[in-house]
């Protein structure tokens, strides 16, 4: 069965600093992979997704991942926070011929100033 | 576009009532799924509909949970005799098809149930 773990259930970065969020899967097929950002009281928005080819996913908001598959990973990165990016991000995975998400835990990210 | 939308937005009930909770997919999608967010369970799936297949209901938690779709577009889930431990957000989501593809999902804003 597919699993997904988010390393880390609250990170807390200053403004300005690096953004690294972490997920690893659990699959014998390297499955679709997936990045959401949940806003308090509201739904998940995508943020990137991978699925074949550049292993280098780039999404919205300055948010990039990069699938490794020898480590089973598909780590979150933004360069620089901002204040807005304060949410939480949920890992997802999905596998090539399955049809629900399974999601990690979620990672409540906080921005200080 | 419209995107994925739900109803009601929030829902207090009382226990042992039932409760109807909706969904309308963004246009075209064929795909429509149900998810369960609570705190000590995180994200859960519950069910999915894949145009006229029959409904993947392997994550519904109880026999008091139940789906349809009607029409191929709007879906409502029942939760009969509701428990305080159905207490959670309720999560609708739409893709263009549910397989053979990197099909992403769309998700609404959630109905926050409260049971009392």
């Amino acid at each position: 069965a597919q699993s997904v773990t988010q390393l880390g259930s609250h990170v807390s970065v200053s403004e300005g600093a690096l953004v690294l969020l972490r997920c690893n899967y659990s699959s014998s097929v390297p499955p679709y992979l997936f990045w959401y950002v949940q806003y308090p009281n509201q739904g998940l928005q995508l943020l990137l997704k991978y699925t074949t080819g550049a292993t280098l996913v780039k999404g919205i908001n300055g948010f990039e991942a990069e699938f490794k598959k020898s480590e089973t990973s598909f780590h979150l990165t933004k360069p620089s926070a901002h204040m807005s990016d304060a949410a939480e991000y949920f890992c997802a995975a999905r596998g090539g011929t399955a049809s629900k998400l399974t999601f990690g835990t979620g990672t409540r990210l906080q921005v200080t100033l | 576009g419209a995107g994925v939308s739900q109803s009601p937005s929030n829902k207090v009930t009382e226990k042992g009532k039932d409760v109807e909770l909706r969904c309308d997919p963004i246009s075209g999608h064929t795909a429509l799924y149900w998810y369960r967010q609570s705190l000590g369970q995180g994200l859960e799936f519950l069910i999915y509909f894949q145009g006229n297949s029959a409904p993947d209901k392997s994550g519904l938690p109880s026999d008091r949970f139940s789906a349809e779709r009607t029409g191929g577009s709007v879906s409502t889930l029942t939760i009969q005799r509701t428990q305080q431990e159905d207490s959670a957000v309720y999560l609708c989501a739409s893709s263009l098809q549910s397989s053979g593809g990197p099909y992403e999902q769309y998700f609404g804003p959630g109905t926050r149930l409260t049971v009392t």
